[in-house]
Order: C-alpha cells, then sequence, then structure tokens
C-alpha cells in the first residue's frame, strides 16, 4: 500500500526544546492525522486535521494541515520527557487510512 | 466512553499453529479496521470492515489469514497455520465513517517461535 514519507526518522533532543517533523505525500488527502505510540500500546491520536491550510492546536502541539493537500507538519513546543515515543502521521482519502514511516522521538532531560 | 478493545495483549505459538484475534471497536463506529504493525514501521491495513462488509482485504494474504464480523460490531482475525514471519503487532481501529478520524486499540503483539 501508499506509504507516507515523514521525517526526521528520528529525532535526540533536549528537555525544553522544540521540535519538528513533517510528511508528505504524492497523493492529495482530504484529512490528516497525526498519533503517538508508546512502547506496547497502539497509537494514540493527536491531532486531527480536516481542511487545507488549517492550523490546529492540542496543549503543547501544533499541527498543520498542508495547502497542497499533500503534507502535514507536527510541531511540539517546550518538549518534556513524557514527550519521548514514536510520532506518526496519517492520510485519508475516505476511509482509508496511509500511515508514514514514523519519528522516533527521545527526550534528554 | 469506551475504547477500542482487544485480545489477548500477547500471544505466543509455535509455528503450524493457529491463532485468533479479537476485537470490540468503540459503540457506534460502522468502519473497523484490522492492522499489521513491523517493528519500526508504520500500520499497514490487512482488512476495512463497513459495518459487517469486508469491503478493502485486498492486502489480507487469504491463504492463511481470515476475519469476520459478525452482526457488524465484534470483529475476530485468524491465522492458521502461523509462519514465523507473522510475529507483528496486530491492531485494530474503528472509525465512526467518512475517513474523518480512526482511533486504534492496545494491539496483540503475536510471537511466532
Amino acid at each position: 500500500g501508499q506509504q507516507l514519507n515523514q521525517s526526521p526518522q528520528s529525532m535526540f533532543i533536549q528537555e525544553g526544546e522544540d521540535v519538528s517533523m513533517n510528511c508528505t505525500s504524492s497523493s492529495i488527502f482530504n484529512t490528516w492525522l497525526w498519533y503517538k505510540q508508546e512502547p506496547g500500546e497502539g497509537p494514540v491520536l493527536l491531532i486531527a486535521l480536516y481542511k487545507a491550510g488549517e492550523l490546529t492546536s492540542n496543549g503543547r502541539l501544533t499541527a498543520q494541515f498542508g495547502i497542497t493537500r499533500k503534507d502535514s507538519f507536527l510541531n511540539i513546543s517546550a518538549s518534556i520527557p513524557s514527550d519521548v515515543g514514536i510520532y506518526f502521521c496519517a492520510g485519508s482519502t475516505g476511509n482509508q487510512f496511509y500511515f508514514g514511516t514514523g519519528t522516533s522521538l527521545t527526550v534528554i532531560p | 466512553e469506551a475504547g477500542v478493545v482487544q485480545s489477548p495483549r500477547y500471544k505466543i505459538i509455535e509455528k503450524k499453529q493457529p491463532v485468533a484475534f479479537w476485537c470490540n471497536p468503540i459503540s457506534g463506529h460502522n468502519t473497523l479496521y484490522w492492522y499489521l504493525q513491523n517493528l519500526g514501521q508504520g500500520p499497514e491495513l490487512l482488512i476495512r470492515y463497513e459495518n459487517e462488509e469486508a469491503v478493502d482485504d485486498s492486502q489480507l494474504p487469504k491463504d492463511r489469514f481470515s476475519a469476520e464480523r459478525l452482526k457488524g460490531v465484534d470483529s475476530t482475525l485468524k491465522i492458521q497455520p502461523a509462519e514465523l514471519g507473522d510475529s507483528a503487532v496486530y491492531l485494530c481501529a474503528s472509525s465512526p465513517g467518512g475517513g474523518d478520524t480512526q482511533y486504534f486499540g492496545p494491539g496483540t503483539r503475536l510471537t511466532v517461535l
């Protein structure tokens, strides 16, 4: 199936730093989703975006739906140790969801 | 509101044995998905149900995998016989429909020895 290009693959940052990751696709999507997955758990939905250009925040997390509908980014401000995990983007064309390869985030206290 | 429930959480079997996973979606969610997730990768769709109908099973290895969603609520995914390469996390997700969002269960980690 289709796989989205997600970057960076991994990040090691100091606590308090801001984080930025993005996701690109060759296809247009109607919805962009961002998930966080911790070891031994399923992905947990962080932010859902439904309109091109939309900018949505959830606490320290901010995500944007690219104007071309082919990309999205996620920012985390003032990172804390519990932000550690793997972040996945997902694009939807209806009832079909396609996932990125994930960004592994490590926060150093 | 209860989330997506999956069981078992962990399963260890020997190759050639059968195995089954169970999923209970969020109440009222008509769309149910089974995904396979290998280590270090994103989820990959195995099958998607709209109510009790499998509308996309193109990625399901039908020689050994089967799934059902009786009455359009709970679903089971079966592998028979299991192979070493089937070791992975099997995730169930549900959606109210329309592709607007999707919620995952905790997954079943399968180890085939």
